[in-house]
């Protein structure tokens, strides 16, 4: 069955650094991959999707690669800021599903100032 | 971006009663909505798929009679927990697409947080 891993260890950064963290699968080969942002008690933000064909995006200080030969996907927060603060959850469509989304755990970030 | 409103942020409520959670988007029409549940510190799981004029279509493990689907018109999908008891205590998220959006985005509900006590 489709599997997907997240670190789910807390990476704590210092401001001003760049934060990757990574998201890996198995069983399975997406058309895409989301990642979002969820805040303690909040539903989850979309921040960026990138599709099979692409292999790397980029939104203002985000940029997100897809590697489909390792199955893995990076995240990378450029000029940390505490703001940044929060989990983020790597998302693949089901198999057969397309809008239908499987949630990795979600890697708790933190920056201190 | 689209918006998701759902109600009521937090419920509690005693074991044995129902508890129904309302999901809608304002700004867009939503043939689709899906139903998550999220347990501290562990991934949303999602629970069902709730589509517009249809039965909603269930994932394995979850019991439809227990977690009543309805979405009866575009823009609004209640879920509601019969016979809520405290294994259900639980963040229960709604999220739908809107036509036109980047393809498979998800717009998410604040969610609902469920104490049966």
């Amino acid at each position: 069955s489709q599997k997907i891993e997240q670190n789910s260890e807390a990476l704590n950064i210092q401001e001003g650094k760049t934060a990757t963290l990574t998201c890996n699968y198995t069983n399975y080969s997406p058309a895409y991959l989301q990642w979002y942002r969820q805040d303690p008690g909040r539903g989850p933000v979309f921040l960026l999707l990138i599709r099979e064909n692409e292999k790397e995006k980029r939104k203002e200080r985000l940029k997100v690669t897809f590697d489909t030969t390792l199955k893995q996907s990076l995240f990378h927060i450029t000029a940390s800021q505490p703001a940044d603060s929060a989990t983020y959850l790597c998302a693949l469509p089901f198999s057969g599903g397309y809008n239908k989304l499987i949630f990795g755990a979600g890697t708790r970030l933190a920056v201190h100032p | 971006g689209a918006v998701v409103s759902q109600h009521p942020s937090w419920v509690i409520c005693k074991s044995g009663t129902s508890v129904k959670i309302e999901c809608r988007s304002l700004d867009f029409q939503a043939t689709t909505m899906f139903w998550y549940r999220q347990f501290p510190k562990q991934s949303l799981m999602l629970m069902a798929t709730s589509n517009e004029g249809s039965k909603a279509t269930y994932e394995q493990g979850v019991e439809k009679d227990k977690f009543l689907i309805n979405h009866a018109s575009l823009t609004l999908s209640t879920l509601t927990v019969t016979s809520a008891h405290p294994e259900d205590s639980s963040f229960y998220i709604c999220s739908a697409t809107a036509s036109g959006g980047v393809t498979g985005e998800l717009f998410f509900g604040e969610g609902s947080r469920l104490t049966v006590l």
